[in-house]
């Protein structure tokens, strides 16, 4: 079975502080990419990344930014949270192009 | 914009009906497609790739129209436990991203 795994499950910062969410997936998956979801808006890409190193800006980057140095794992970085960053916020993985994804456990920020 | 659409119900069904959603794409180039199932507060699940000659899993069936462009998952004999929201997602076409639908609510009621 294909694991993603996030490194919190909640998560409460102070506006201005900068915040790294870390996702892992277990199965040599190409593709990550990284969701919020916020209700009434369903899920929004925010970036995503087909090869180590490789990144690009989905729907909504700003405000954001990743990184990618092991294939494993895709961190989300906010630099400078921002009250309207509270969210949810989903990791995700595939195989190749077209394959479908699979997602982390969610991390469910609060930004005061 | 290249759009997925989804009836965002709530559709409030009895336990042990039939109950059938449609999902709307706008990009013709699409090749994936899938359902997957989202319960409150989680993450979503995988619940199945729909393929061009239809599918089938116990008491879910998925089926994909390319000429009226639109897939559509029926659930039958309906359980409690299939009360959550159905989220399509469909391939763009032209890279690694996935067309996401904004989910149909779904409530069974005993």
């Amino acid at each position: 079975d294909v694991k993603v795994t996030q490194s919190s499950r909640y998560l409460v910062k102070r506006t201005g502080e900068k915040v790294f969410l870390e996702c892992v997936q277990d199965m040599d998956h190409e593709n990550m990419f990284w969701y919020r979801q916020d209700p009434g808006l369903g899920l929004r890409l925010i970036y995503f990344s087909y090869d180590v190193k490789m990144k690009e800006k989905g729907d909504i980057p700003e405000g954001y930014s990743v990184s990618r140095e092991k294939k494993e794992r895709f961190s989300l970085i906010l630099e400078s949270a921002s009250t309207n960053q509270t969210s949810m916020y989903l990791c995700a993985s595939s195989l190749h192009d077209y394959n479908e994804q699979f997602f982390g456990p969610g991390t469910r920020l609060t930004v005061l | 914009r290249k759009e997925v659409e989804q009836d965002p119900g709530p559709f409030n069904v009895p336990e042990g009906a039939t109950v059938a959603f449609n999902c709307t794409y706008s990009n013709s180039a699409s090749q994936s497609f899938f359902w997957y199932r989202q319960d409150c507060r989680k993450e979503p699940k995988l619940l199945m790739s729909v393929y061009s000659s239809g599918n089938e899993d116990g008491r879910f069936t998925a089926q994909l129209n390319r000429a009226s462009q639109y897939i559509s998952l029926l659930i039958r004999d309906s359980k409690l436990s299939d009360s959550a929201t159905y989220l399509c997602a469909v391939n763009d076409g032209s890279n690694y991203q996935l067309i996401w639908g904004a989910g149909t609510k779904l409530i069974i009621k005993p």
